[in-house]
């Protein structure tokens, strides 16, 4: 049972555009949602969290997006760089502490 | 974010070998550690949760005896993939957290790549 889905497997986006990366959930249990950016032979990087009791968080150029009667969140690149290229893991949990998470989707801005 | 470094980063052995796996957190102490398997082109699935001074907590379906958890500080935890076989080849990667109240993500290490021939 895929709790965690992004269903996505790549994405590819114009540098200077906008990135758009999106996440669906099932568990309405989850009460922290994250962010993470993984590049090859590397460990994930937290980039950014939201609470379930907030529909939106923003970083710097990242913002996450809650929708929870979707069960559906979304994370936004703007401006995308080519640094931003790696693979973006959603993952979500229950209390902060185990994390669920999805499969990936690997992004490559292009410039 | 913490320092989290995990060794060795790459191993590779003879189907039967018993495989010790490090994760240090450098920069603060964690109270709560996480050991993750990850498999190509699938995502991480957490394997065990390792608490400072008490046993690790394994994740349904992960054999307690086949992968060894000792966390015996706040900044060292130790995964054991005992008698490891071709099947146990995968991306292993730790997590810590500083828990508390309130929320913290994990942070992770580099992963260690797990090759049993």
């Amino acid at each position: 049972d895929q709790q965690v889905k992004q269903n996505s497997p790549s994405l590819s986006v114009q540098e200077g555009r906008i990135s758009i990366l999106n996440c669906d959930y099932t568990n309405s249990m989850f009460d922290y949602f994250l962010w993470y950016k993984k590049y090859p032979a590397e460990g994930p990087t937290f980039l950014i969290s939201i609470s379930s009791i907030k529909d939106k968080n923003e970083d710097g150029r990242f913002t996450v997006f809650l929708n929870k009667s979707a069960k559906h969140l979304s994370l936004h690149i703007v401006p995308s760089q080519p640094g931003d290229s790696a693979v973006y893991f959603c993952a979500a949990s229950e209390g902060a502490q185990k994390l669920v998470f999805g499969q990936g989707t690997r992004l490559t801005i292009n410039p | 974010g913490a320092v989290v470094s995990q060794h060795p980063s790459w191993v590779i052995c003879k189907s039967g070998t018993s495989v010790k796996i490090e994760c240090r957190s450098l920069d603060f102490q964690a109270t709560t550690m996480f050991w993750y398997r990850q498999f190509p082109k699938q995502s991480l699935m957490l394997m065990a949760t390792s608490n400072e001074g008490s046993k690790a907590t394994y994740e349904q379906g992960v054999e307690k005896d086949k992968f060894l958890i000792n966390h015996a500080s706040l900044t060292l935890s130790t995964l054991t993939v005992t008698s490891a076989h071709p099947e146990d080849s995968s991306f292993y990667i730790c997590s810590v957290w500083g828990g508390g109240q309130g929320f913290s993500p994990q942070h992770f290490g580099d992963g260690t790549r797990l090759s049993i021939l």
